[in-house]
């Protein structure tokens, strides 16, 4: 497809437990972000990935978070040991080349659901 | 100081009307500022893009720009029902991250 890529689009799990998110971004585009989305509220930056650089990792909650970038395409964000409080719309979005200009496109996200 | 910041609203306008939209931000040096419409349950969309002070028009939408005073903010001519949607304002902070931090939006509803 022609846009950015998220998957599962929904995700039910029990507190406790591990999950993975997965975004498939616009082909050629090296900047990657991930958004948190909580009901009602703002986008919550959680980390950046331009190319081959270091990650910008300054928006994540808690240790329980990580994410990878491999091949710098497809992208996974991990939560570990999930707690209620994590759920929420999980936003990816991408944009093309490397500047300041470059506007996002996002993904029609997963919505996270922890019990 | 939050790095991006809008009035939450709700903003409500009559159909027909001017709706004007608002945002600060606080990195000096930030280039690129970006207005996106976020429909409920859906995704940002992009629906303009600034960056240069002064107006820039598409359609019914104008964004403005002020670098000195830190500001942008959107105007809607002749707003429609269909424009009732969150708008979130989005700001590309200074090298070397060049990456992108949204406001927390203001919600838009245009009254028939």
């Amino acid at each position: 497809g022609a846009g950015v890529s998220q998957s599962p689009s929904n995700k039910v799990t029990e507190k406790g437990k591990d999950v993975e998110l997965r975004c498939d971004p616009i082909s050629g585009h090296t900047a990657l972000y991930w958004y948190r989305q909580s009901l009602g509220q703002g986008l919550e930056f959680l980390i950046y990935f331009q190319g081959n650089s270091a990650p910008d990792k300054s928006g994540l909650p808690s240790d329980r978070f990580s994410a990878e970038r491999t091949g710098g395409s497809v992208s996974t964000l991990t939560i570990q040991r999930t707690q209620q409080e994590d759920s929420a719309v999980y936003l990816c979005a991408s944009s093309s080349g490397q500047g300041a200009n470059q506007p996002q496109h996002f993904g029609d996200g997963t919505r996270l659901s922890i019990l | 100081q939050k790095e991006v910041e809008q009035n939450s609203g709700p903003l409500s306008v009559p159909e027909g009307a001017i709706a004007s939209l608002n945002c600060t931000y606080s990195d000096r040096v930030s280039q690129s500022f970006f207005w996106y419409r976020q429909y409920s349950g859906k995704s940002p969309e992009l629906i303009m893009s600034i960056y240069s002070n002064g107006d820039k028009e598409d359609g019914r939408f104008t964004a403005q720009l002020n670098k000195a005073s830190q500001y942008v903010s959107l105007l809607i001519r002749d707003s429609q029902p269909s424009d009732s949607a969150t708008y979130l304002c989005a700001v590309t902070l200074s090298p070397p991250g060049n990456d992108m931090r949204f406001g927390a939006g203001t919600r838009l509803t245009v009254k028939p």
